[in-house]
């Protein structure tokens, strides 16, 4: 079975600074997905970046970008110019892209950050 | 932002009742999914379907289940509610066909809190 963990509960990141938020994973697949979301106070859980196991190219959406790490199972999310509506919880998730696989996410454990004016 | 709701939004019941929670899309697609958000877990598959009457067990299903009568409503039942519980209720959706192109992004509802005194 696959299991995702983010070792840092709270993190703390200086306005304008950055910060680079840490996931690792499991699994003996060879084709999956990596997410990031956010997830705010008001609760609604959203996309922030999404990584394909077989694209070697980091993925990047403006002020955030990972870096993947297969043959370590490493999947970091680095949020660059930090700014006080980035804090948030975040939580780094995989899903399986075995042919009939349901779609169903893998979530870890999520990661507060607080941003500090 | 794709269209899901949940009702109701919260909810406070007691020990041994029943619960039904809500989940509704507008956006025709295909897999619908429970989680349970709980504190150092991350978010957990309660249950999922895959079409209309079809559904199956995710990581935490004991003391729920599930129906899906039309493409559109996902019903998740508590029914003899615990303290153990006590959580937030997130509702997902994914796998949509637009001319042709498949696309398999997760989204999440607003959340339901629910109370069990």
């Amino acid at each position: 079975a696959q299991t995702v963990t983010q070792s840092q509960p709270e993190m703390s990141v200086q306005e304008a600074e950055t910060v680079t938020l840490s996931c690792t994973y499991d699994t003996s697949e060879s084709d999956y997905y990596l997410f990031w979301y956010k997830q705010p106070p008001s609760r609604q859980m959203i996309l922030v970046i999404r990584q394909e196991a077989y694209k070697q190219q980091n993925a990047t959406e403006n002020r955030f970008s990972v870096n993947f790490q297969k043959a370590a199972k490493s999947f970091s999310l680095k949020i660059s110019d930090s700014q006080l509506g980035d804090a948030a919880m975040y939580f780094c998730a995989y899903r399986s892209a075995r042919s009939g696989n349901t779609g169903k996410l893998i979530f870890g454990q999520g990661t507060t950050l607080q941003v500090k004016p | 932002d794709a269209g899901i709701t949940q009702s109701p939004r919260h909810k406070v019941t007691e020990t041994g009742t029943p619960v039904t929670l809500r989940c509704h899309q507008t956006e025709n697609h295909r897999y619908m999914y429970w989680y349970r958000q709980d504190p150092g877990h991350g978010l957990r598959l309660i249950h999922y379907s895959y079409g209309v009457k079809d559904t199956d067990k995710g990581e935490v299903s004991d003391g729920y289940s599930v129906s899906r009568s039309k493409t559109e409503d996902f019903l998740l039942t508590l029914e003899s509610a615990t303290s153990s519980q006590t959580s937030v209720y997130f509702c997902a959706i994914s796998e949509s066909r637009l001319a042709g192109v498949i696309s398999y992004e997760q989204y999440f509802g607003p959340g339901t809190r629910l109370t069990v005194t």
